[in-house]
């Protein structure tokens, strides 16, 4: 029973433009929600969180936006840069419980 | 400031030898510590998670087992090793709220041959 998805197991963008990265979730009780990047035989770094009280956060080129209705969570990129080439995880957690993570996203930035 | 240390950075075994991991985190009291595994093309599958000093929980059935012998060390064993086992494994820590996210090591590549 998977209860966050990246349905995108993949994702090309041209540099300069938009990325988008995509997960649902499909326990309303979730209260916080991450993002992290990982390059290769790299541990995964955090980028940017939202709590629940939220439906945006926002941190230089990188926005997250959160639907509670719809339960998805969306990271955008933009401009994107070469350097975001990586694998992203949206992850999230339910109070004080573990994060549960997605199964990732390999974004690939054309230049 | 809080650091997280794991290894050997790679490790070739052979099936049905030992294993044994190694994670240690500085600058922070009782955190939560978690092993992870990525295999080949897939995402993070979270192995063991420790809240405490002997205080292990398994999230799947494996050939693996974890130990914590001290507050700040997470050991992640295995008597024989399988073909299976290969993948990158990933050390993290947390503290309370967990919601503030994992921080996690370096990773460890290791190929069963």
């Amino acid at each position: 029973d998977q209860q966050v998805k990246q349905n995108s197991p993949s994702l090309s963008v041209q540099e300069g433009r938009i990325s988008i990265l995509n997960c649902d979730y499909t326990n309303s009780m979730f209260d916080y929600f991450l993002w992290y990047k990982k390059y290769p035989a790299e541990g995964p770094t955090f980028l940017i969180s939202i709590s629940s009280i939220k439906d945006k956060n926002e941190d230089g080129r990188f926005t997250v936006f959160l639907n509670k209705s719809a339960k998805h969570l969306s990271l955008h990129i933009v401009p994107s840069q070469p350097g975001d080439s990586a694998v992203y995880f949206c992850a999230v957690s339910r109070g004080n419980e573990k994060l549960t993570f997605g199964t990732g996203t390999r974004l690939t930035i054309i230049p | 400031s809080q650091t997280i240390h794991q290894w050997p950075a790679t490790l070739v075994q052979p099936v049905g030898s030992p294993l044994s991991l190694e994670c240690t985190v500085e600058g922070t009291s009782n955190p939560n510590l978690y092993w992870y595994r990525q295999a080949a093309g897939r995402g993070l599958q979270l192995l063991f998670y420790s809240v405490g000093i002997g205080q292990i929980s398994s999230e799947v059935p494996q050939n693996l087992s974890a130990s914590r012998p001290q507050d700040r060390q997470f050991i992640l064993s295995s008597k024989k090793l399988l073909l299976s086992d290969s993948g990158f494994y990933l050390c993290a820590w947390s503290v309370i709220p967990v919601g503030y996210g994992y921080t996690f090591g370096s990773g460890t590549r290791l190929t069963v041959v």
